[in-house]
């Protein structure tokens, strides 16, 4: 079945320690990718996003996500955590059906500790 | 000079009742996406329109009907409201193209009782 997987639910990292969060898809063909932010009580924002070319996506506030094919893997990066970084993050894919729907993952909390 | 705005931003209410959510874009986009999103943070898309027409219809009860008066604007009419309903429904904006980003309105929280 088509899906996206966030496996972690919830991660706690240290502020100033590094992050990787975790996303996977299984379709047949490689969708668009998308990282978005959710902070409390907000609407979502768009952090990072990946279609073709460089496998290595910078985003905004620092983040980056790497594609891997052979992995079906779209994980998001950022070296050093703020305090500020903790919100819930979706990842997300587009297929390319001639339009626009994105289907979201489970969505992976993250706890920033002092 | 916000992007995407939402009316009301909470909403309670009993069961059996009809209410409407009202989503407004000012970024000239083309198209215009209602998702819901549970109490376990499960987002889903519900209806997208593109310049006012119906484009994906998820399985939604017909209980919810999407309207849209303008390319600008799509609302959300809720009848026969049940506990099940509660979540948080966010409206969303973008060109249309796959690869687009979403612009997300701040979300719509609904509390049926």
């Amino acid at each position: 079945a088509q899906s996206v997987t966030q496996p972690d639910i919830h991660i706690t990292v240290s502020e100033g320690a590094s992050l990787e969060l975790r996303c996977n898809y299984s379709y047949g063909a490689t969708p668009y990718l998308f990282w978005y932010v959710q902070s409390p009580g907000q609407g979502l924002q768009l952090l990072l996003k990946y279609f073709s070319g460089d496998t290595l996506v910078q985003g905004i506030k620092g983040f980056e996500a790497e594609f891997k094919r052979s992995q079906s893997s779209f994980n998001l990066r950022k070296p050093s955590v703020h305090w500020s970084d903790a919100a819930e993050y979706f990842c997300a894919v587009v297929l390319n059906t001639g339009f626009q729907k994105l289907v979201f993952g489970t969505g992976t909390r993250l706890l920033v500790s002092p | 000079d916000t992007a995407v705005s939402q009316t009301p931003k909470y909403l309670v209410t009993q069961m059996g009742n009809d209410k409407s959510i009202k989503c407004e874009q000012n970024l000239g986009h083309d198209t215009m996406y209602w998702y819901k999103q549970d109490s376990k943070k499960f987002l889903k898309i519900m209806f997208s329109y593109n310049n006012k027409e119906l484009i994906i219809n998820e399985t939604v009860p017909n209980r919810f009907s999407p309207k849209s008066p303008d390319k600008a604007h799509l609302n959300l009419h809720i009848n026969s409201l049940e506990l099940g309903d509660s979540a948080v429904y966010f409206c969303a904006s973008s060109q249309g193209d796959p690869g687009d980003t979403q612009y997300f309105g701040p979300g719509t929280r609904l509390t049926v009782l």
